[in-house]
Order: structure tokens, then C-alpha cells, then sequence
């Protein structure tokens, strides 16, 4: 079986500080996505790629960047990191048809 | 864009009874409704799915029934299992490629009280 893994697990970073998260999968799926889950929220989707190099936007991506420049990772960047941030960023892949998502562990975000 | 709304928020039951969650979607072109779920500390996992063309799917305890007309989802545990508690994720896309998007809603937080 695959696995997703997310570094860091945990990211403390200043206010305004640009920070990235990366995500690496390995059952060779073409769509990954990144999430962001707050609590009482649910998890708002931020960008996805349906492809290497391929990039769309989610409904939260205002303040965020993304890049797929292999197939197993898609990386995420925090442009300025705001204290209102503070939460667990979700990364998932899935077959690229309409199967099931695989998600990582998550990545605490905290900004001081 | 596509709105998914799930009630109740959380609930609490004793073990062995049974549950229900629903689920209500806005957008009319979502096809495909996967439900994942979230043990404390643990990372999401997919549970069940159905697609449009679909009126009910049941593995094991779990029962998902769809309306397409009213738009509406509901999932059914039966005979809960300490095991059961955890966040309850419904949710929506239009398919697959650019399709892909998929929109959850706020989650069901169950607890099942042994």
C-alpha cells in the first residue's frame, strides 16, 4: 500500500514570514490536494492539481501558493503568515477519476 | 459554488443504539458523495461512497441513502461501537479531472458512550 506523508508535522513561524509545507505521495495518483481544517469549520479546500504542473484553485486560496513539479509532491506556501492562520493544513491524493481521497497526517501551522 | 451542510453537529449516543446523519448539498451537477471519517489523532479515512446514479449503499453497519431530487444524503450506523466515535465528514464534487474539486461540509462530531 501508499502512503502520504506531510513535514513538517508541526510549523511555527512569525507573523508575515512566508512558510511552506510539502507533501509526498507514493501511489503514483494524479490529483493531490491541499485542505485546511479548522475546528468547527470542517475543511476548506485551498488548490489541487490534476496533473504535474497543473494548478487550481480552490475556494481559500487567496494568501497561498502552490507548486507540483513532480508527480508525487505538491508543496504549499503560506505568502504571509497571519495569526488568524493558526490551523491543520490537510494534503490528499487521489486514482484522479472520482475514487476516494488518501490524506496525510496534517500539518500544524501556529504563527506567533 | 457548491455548499454542503451537515446535521447535527454532534451527538452523543449509548452503545449499540443507532444513528443518523444527514447531509444536504446546493449544487445540482455533483455526482459523486464520498464520507470520510476522523478518529481523535488520526488522520481522515474514507468509509462510503454512492454516485447519482444511486439511490442506497450499505456495507456492513453503515447505510448511506441519496435523494437526488431533494438533494439531501443521510448516513446510518447501526449498532454503534466506542470504536464509532469519531468526526463524520460528507461530501460533494462534479467528477472526476478538472471535476475533481471536492467540497465537505463542517463535519458530525459522534460520541458513543460505552
Amino acid at each position: 500500500g501508499g502512503i502520504i506523508t506531510q513535514t513538517p508535522k508541526f510549523l511555527i513561524g512569525q507573523e508575515g514570514q512566508k512558510l511552506t509545507l510539502k507533501c509526498q505521495q507514493n501511489f503514483n495518483h494524479d490529483t493531490m490536494y491541499w485542505y485546511r481544517q479548522d475546528s468547527g469549520k470542517g475543511l476548506r479546500l485551498i488548490y489541487y492539481s490534476i496533473t504535474e504542473n497543473d494548478l487550481q484553485k480552490g475556494d481559500l486560496s487567496e494568501g497561498y501558493d502552490a507548486s507540483r513539479e513532480k508527480k508525487s509532491s505538491f508543496s504549499l506556501t503560506v505568502t504571509s503568515a497571519q495569526k488568524n492562520e493558526m490551523a491543520v493544513f490537510l494534503c490528499a491524493s487521489s486514482p484522479g477519476d472520482t475514487g476516494q481521497l488518501y490524506f496525510g497526517e496534517g500539518s500544524k501551522l501556529t504563527v506567533l | 459554488g457548491e455548499q454542503v451542510e451537515q446535521l447535527p453537529s454532534s451527538l452523543i449516543v449509548q452503545e449499540g443504539a443507532s444513528v443518523l446523519i444527514n447531509c444536504s448539498y446546493t449544487d445540482s451537477a455533483s455526482v459523486y458523495f464520498p464520507w470520510y471519517k476522523q478518529e481523535p489523532g488520526k488522520r481522515l479515512q474514507f468509509i462510503i461512497d454512492i454516485r447519482s446514479n444511486m439511490e442506497r449503499k450499505q456495507t456492513q453497519r453503515l447505510t448511506l441513502l441519496f435523494d437526488k431530487k431533494t438533494k439531501h444524503l443521510s448516513l446510518h450506523i447501526t449498532a454503534t461501537q466506542p470504536g464509532d466515535s469519531a468526526i463524520y465528514f460528507c461530501s460533494a464534487s462534479r467528477g472526476g479531472g478538472s471535476n475533481a474539486k471536492l467540497t465537505f461540509g463542517k463535519g458530525t462530531k459522534l460520541s458513543v458512550k460505552s
